[in-house]
């Protein structure tokens, strides 16, 4: 079955704009969380949806922002972008019963602020 | 909070074996699971502990020590493909998952 799929890859904006990544999950699972990389920090918890609910939040600002919709597909929204926000932002989903523990995730979108 | 701590950096020889430590605190905790990541590519799973003691799935073994909040990622004979960034990730309180800063591991000649 196909994978996670994030679109855009790569994506080059300048400072104060806003950006909307995408995240389509394994076919039937309901839980998708976006993280955060850059290098030396890890994967930075951002939020997590599960059935059109988010369920979890991390310690970003408010201009960092998530959906689900009904089919599971998610987005997320960063407004008035800074140099900071340049990162590895990854997808990922999780179905089943979770007791695995398991996190599939996408390639990851790769934005640049300049 | 949640907060995990593993070594920045591994290096080992080709064949050997290597050992990469985690220490986390969380409020909650369901399990600890490991997660590869090479240069370019995305986080894969490895391996899940929700209980004491050691798992192994081929080459690969993790431990969890949940009395000391520990837990490691055992690599046997290490090959050049092993390469790569390794992370350990906390389930805690309302299914959040937490991760480490990530362990990269060099396997030399």
């Amino acid at each position: 079955k196909a994978g996670v799929t994030q679109t855009p890859r790569y994506l080059i904006k300048t400072r104060g704009q806003q950006v909307t990544l995408s995240c389509s999950p394994i076919s039937g699972h309901r839980s998708v969380s976006w993280y955060q990389q850059t290098p030396g920090q890890g994967l930075q918890f951002l939020f997590e949806y599960f059935s059109e609910t988010q369920r979890n939040k991390g310690n970003f600002p408010g201009r960092f922002s998530g959906r689900q919709f009904s089919n599971s597909r998610s987005e997320m929204n960063v407004s008035t972008l800074e140099l900071g926000d340049s990162a590895l932002y990854l997808c990922a989903s999780r179905g089943g019963r979770g007791d695995d523990g398991e996190l599939f995730f996408g390639e990851g979108s790769r934005l640049t602020v300049l | 909070g949640q907060s995990l701590e593993q070594p920045s950096e591994v290096t080992a020889v080709e064949g050997a074996i290597v050992q990469i430590n985690c220490t986390y605190q969380t409020s909650g905790f369901y399990g600890l699971s490991w997660y590869q990541q090479h240069d370019g590519g995305a986080p894969t799973f490895l391996s899940y502990n929700a209980l004491d003691g050691l798992e192994e799935t081929g080459r690969f073994s993790s431990f969890l020590s949940r009395s000391d909040s520990y837990g490691y990622l055992l690599l046997q004979e290490l090959q050049m493909k092993d390469s790569a960034s390794y992370f350990c990730a906390v389930r805690g309180g309302y299914q959040k998952v937490t991760f480490g800063t990530g362990t990269k591991l060099q396997v030399i000649p």
